[in-house]
């Protein structure tokens, strides 16, 4: 089975610019997330897709932050315009209905400078 | 408001040593009590998951007790081994149904290292 795929897994980026992350979920699973690690803190929630619906998003930072899963498949998650703060490692999982385990992607790792 | 607290924030065992990490909650409503084990470059991987029903869980090497009225729940490792050396995850859920379901509230994270 493959795992979840995240892509790119680096960027550095200039304030200002944007940037789209990409995840791919283990086929099947209706549950997807998306987290973010910054400077060594703990990993936070962003928001939580089931199939191609936005179950919650309360841990979006704000209104620059945008993410999609269109078809219920793979989704996105684009930072428009990007702020030194959004600087960090940012994971997806996913999950299939029946259980309550995550499967993490290797995280992609977001540089603004 | 940091809702799960872990600690040590990091922890030098010798090789054959009891590593034991900590967390506090927070949220009586948690249901679900995962372990996540990270290596440098990869994701965190799911450990070890307990729920409030039972106070101990054990796997192999890696056992979780769990203690409900103290909101404390540890991981002790056994035998600590070099390949152990990795950054450990403890996290919280809420009960299943809801919106929130799923949805894992995360310790800062602890670095292990076992010295050979």
């Amino acid at each position: 089975e493959a795992g979840v795929t995240q892509f790119p897994s680096h960027s550095v980026i200039e304030k200002g610019q944007t940037v789209t992350l990409r995840c791919d979920p283990i086929s099947g699973h209706d549950n997807l997330y998306w987290y973010r690690r910054v400077m060594g803190k703990e990993i936070k929630f962003l928001l939580h897709f089931v199939k191609e619906s936005k179950q919650d998003e309360s841990g979006m930072p704000n209104n620059r932050f945008l993410a999609e899963r269109t078809g219920g498949t793979y989704s996105t998650l684009k930072v428009q315009p990007a702020e030194l703060e959004d600087s960090g490692v940012y994971f997806c999982a996913s999950r299939h209905w029946t259980s309550d385990g995550y499967t993490f992607g290797s995280g992609t790792r977001l540089t603004v400078v | 408001q940091q809702q799960v607290k872990q600690s040590p924030q990091s922890l030098i065992v010798q090789k054959g040593g009891i590593s034991i990490i900590n967390c506090a909650y927070e949220n009586t409503a948690f249901d679900y009590f995962p372990w996540y084990q990270q290596f440098p470059g990869k994701g965190p991987a799911l450990l070890i998951a307990i729920r409030p029903d039972v106070s101990e869980k054990k796997e192999g090497r890696f056992t979780i007790s769990f203690n409900k009225s103290a909101k404390q729940f540890s991981l002790h490792i056994m035998d600590s081994q070099p390949g152990d050396s990795a950054t450990y995850f403890c996290a919280a859920s809420l009960d299943a149904g809801g919106t929130s379901y799923g949805k894992l509230t995360f310790g800062q994270g602890t670095i292990l290292t076992v010295h050979p």
